[in-house]
């Protein structure tokens, strides 16, 4: 299975300013994809990450809220900008391995002040 | 729209016992339906259940689909403290779409 990687594993931020969580996963995948978890709440996708064109995202997600790159097949970023504390989430990137299964990212523990 | 439900949303058991956890699922398409165990924060992938295998077993975790009800259960023989975690159910539409979650069940398993 695709082993993925997560930076940063947690941060604590201020009100008002920007963080940029970095997915890595060890082979080429075509589907990426950022979960927020709010806490006490289930997993709810934020946005799926192709490599070449626009991220797509869901019902209540913006891309000038969060952002997200995908530079080549290994790779994505999701920015949370402008941040509030009901940005205060789990973020996990996860990806589709061979067709098969989704696996996750460690995830990224965000608290904002 | 669509929507996976669980139940129970949580579960006090003592070691020992066996537990059985509920996901039932309403959706357009139909690919797969996956179950997770979460801990800490990344949830680990347990079993995928499809229209081509519909029971699933790895040790004291089993999992059936049920594609005439729509729903599925996971169990759970002679329970551990290890156990204790947060069991989500999600389901696949279509191959390389993003999953729809249940809110999860959260087991605490007492020694």
């Amino acid at each position: 299975s695709a082993v993925i990687s997560q930076k940063p594993s947690r941060d604590i931020c201020q009100r008002g300013t920007s963080l940029t969580i970095q997915c890595q996963v060890d082979s080429q995948v075509t589907m990426m994809f950022w979960y927020r978890q709010q806490p006490g709440q289930s997993l709810t996708l934020i946005a799926t990450a192709n490599q070449g064109s626009e991220a797509t995202y869901e019902s209540g997600f913006v891309i000038d809220k969060f952002p997200i790159s995908r530079p080549n097949l290994t790779f994505s970023t999701l920015t949370v900008s402008n941040m509030s504390p009901e940005d205060s989430s789990i973020y996990l990137c996860s990806v589709e391995d061979r067709g098969v299964q989704q696996f996750f990212g460690p995830g990224t523990r965000l608290t904002v002040l | 729209e669509d929507k996976v439900v669980q139940s129970p949303l949580s579960l006090v058991v003592h070691e020992g016992d066996t537990v059985t956890l509920n996901c039932s699922y309403e959706v357009t398409n139909f690919r797969s339906l996956l179950w997770y165990k979460q801990e800490k924060k990344a949830p680990t992938f347990l079993f995928m259940l499809t229209s081509s295998g519909i029971e699933k077993k790895s040790g004291r975790l089993s999992s059936i689909l049920d594609k005439k009800e729509l729903s599925s259960i996971l169990n759970i023989t002679a329970t551990q403290t290890g156990d204790s975690a947060i069991y989500l159910c999600a389901v696949e539409a279509q191959a390389g779409t993003a999953l729809i979650f249940g809110k999860g069940t959260t087991l605490s398993v007492s020694s």
